[in-house]
């Protein structure tokens, strides 16, 4: 079956513990995506990658780290979290063609909270 | 800042009825245009994508886009009290997706 995988699903942690959130697609997708949702403030994109080892800001980057060393796998990185960065947060892969992206496909979630 | 704007609703429709969305862009480079569904504390799946202009039919739902205007539309006919969800409008240029707030659909039985 298709489909993009994130774990944990759930967490809770305490400010300034590190953490990592992986992302695994099994679509050969060139394309891979953070997104961090928030009432009111809709999806916003944290950190993009347009195939391995290359990777770029979003609109919210602060505070986050990623890296893309093999196609299928894009792990989002928090060194010190803190509370504002409690959230849900997407995974998302998309097929590709020269610089054009295409629909989306997302992760089933990872609610973060951090105290 | 680039912006993709969206009426939060909520947009009240009786079951049968045809539900318009809207959304504005203006990113006047943007390529690609989407709709997702997104039912509370589910991740977004794709309804409809599009990307030149005039409208895309599939089933009951139909896109429109009109890249002069910088505007883009969902029409769901026949609204079915399951499509009660939040509809995401994205728009994407060379690599970053934007996302509308999105609008909350409640189709009364």
């Amino acid at each position: 079956e298709a489909q993009v995988t994130q774990n944990p699903r759930y967490l809770i942690t305490v400010t300034g513990k590190k953490l990592t959130v992986t992302c695994s697609q099994n679509m050969n997708h060139e394309y891979m995506s953070w997104y961090r949702q928030d009432p009111g403030l809709g999806l916003r994109q944290i950190y993009y990658s347009m195939n391995v080892e290359v990777t770029d800001k979003g609109d919210v980057p602060e505070g986050y780290k990623v890296s893309r060393k093999e196609k299928r796998n894009f792990p989002l990185i928090l060194e010190s979290p803190s509370p504002n960065q409690t959230s849900l947060y997407f995974c998302a892969s998309s097929p590709t063609a020269g610089t054009a992206t295409y629909e989306q496909y997302f992760g089933p979630g990872t609610r973060l909270t951090v105290t | 800042q680039k912006e993709v704007e969206q009426n939060s609703g909520p947009l009240s429709v009786p079951e049968g009825a045809i539900a318009s969305l809207n959304c504005t862009y203006s990113d006047r480079v943007s390529q690609s245009f989407f709709w997702y569904r997104q039912y509370s504390g589910k991740s977004p799946e794709l309804i409809m994508s599009i990307y030149s202009n005039g409208d895309k039919e599939d089933g009951r739902f139909t896109a429109q886009l009109n890249k002069a205007s910088q505007y883009v539309s969902l029409l769901i006919r026949d609204s079915q009290p399951s499509d009660s969800a939040t509809y995401l409008c994205a728009v994407t240029g060379t690599y970053k997706y934007i996302f509308g707030t999105g609008t909350r659909l409640k189709v009364l039985a």
